[in-house]
């Protein structure tokens, strides 16, 4: 049973550019979160989909949006790329809205603005 | 709003030292709290969790009690070993709303 994927690992990119990154939940999943975790950061919640709809949305601007798939995968996108939105950045994936139901997390992509 | 405090790394212990990693926290109603580790160059993984006062969440020799009379959720172990040197973070799930809050997160290292 795979878990949670997500591609790339590591992705370098220049101030101004713009950045897609994917998340393949756990099988059985449909639910699907985004954290951006900062170097020596707790993770921080930028949205979640269910439903192909988002759901909730943390304190990130709009150069950060989203997007899931009927088969319950997502993209995050972030647009004009700041310096400071170097990190790395987690997918995490459960079943339902239930909030009590335990989130699996992917391995990352970090990502390095320049 | 909700926030969780732990205390802040790097901790480092001698392989069978006890382990306390102190977290509180601050939230409305009622969360769920849970301790998640990293290892190095691995995503997140839930190491337990607790969903009501009292409760005791254990996993792999780790234990944590809910106390909601001082919102404290701290991490112990009996026994360390160098395996279980990461960083772990201490983490709430409000009943109001459905994101994981996370503190700073502590490093442990583990000397043999």
């Amino acid at each position: 049973d795979a878990g949670v994927t997500q591609s790339p690992t590591h992705l370098i990119k220049t101030r101004g550019q713009q950045v897609t990154l994917r998340c393949s939940p756990k099988s059985g999943h449909d639910t699907v979160s985004w954290y951006q975790q900062a170097l020596g950061q707790g993770p921080q919640f930028i949205f979640q989909y269910y439903e192909e709809e988002e759901r909730q949305r943390g304190n990130f601007p709009d150069r950060f949006s989203g997007h899931q798939f009927p088969n319950y995968s997502s993209e995050l996108n972030v647009n004009a790329l700041l310096l400071g939105d170097s990190a790395l950045y987690l997918c995490a994936s459960r079943t339902g809205l239930t909030a009590q139901e335990t989130q699996y997390f992917g391995p990352g992509t970090r990502l390095l603005v320049l | 709003g909700n926030s969780v405090t732990q205390m802040e790394g790097p901790v480092t212990l001698s392989e069978e030292a006890f382990l306390t990693i102190n977290c509180t926290y601050t939230a409305t109603g009622y969360p769920s709290l849970f301790w998640y580790v990293q290892y190095p160059g691995e995503g997140l993984q839930l190491l337990l969790k607790a969903t009501k006062a009292d409760d005791k969440g254990s996993n792999k020799g780790f234990e944590a009690t809910y106390r909601k009379e001082t919102t404290s959720f701290h991490l112990e172990k009996g026994s360390v070993q160098v395996s279980d040197s990461a960083v772990y973070f201490c983490a709430l799930i409000s009943n109001r709303d459905d994101k994981i809050i996370f503190g700073k997160g502590t490093r442990l290292h583990i000397l043999p």
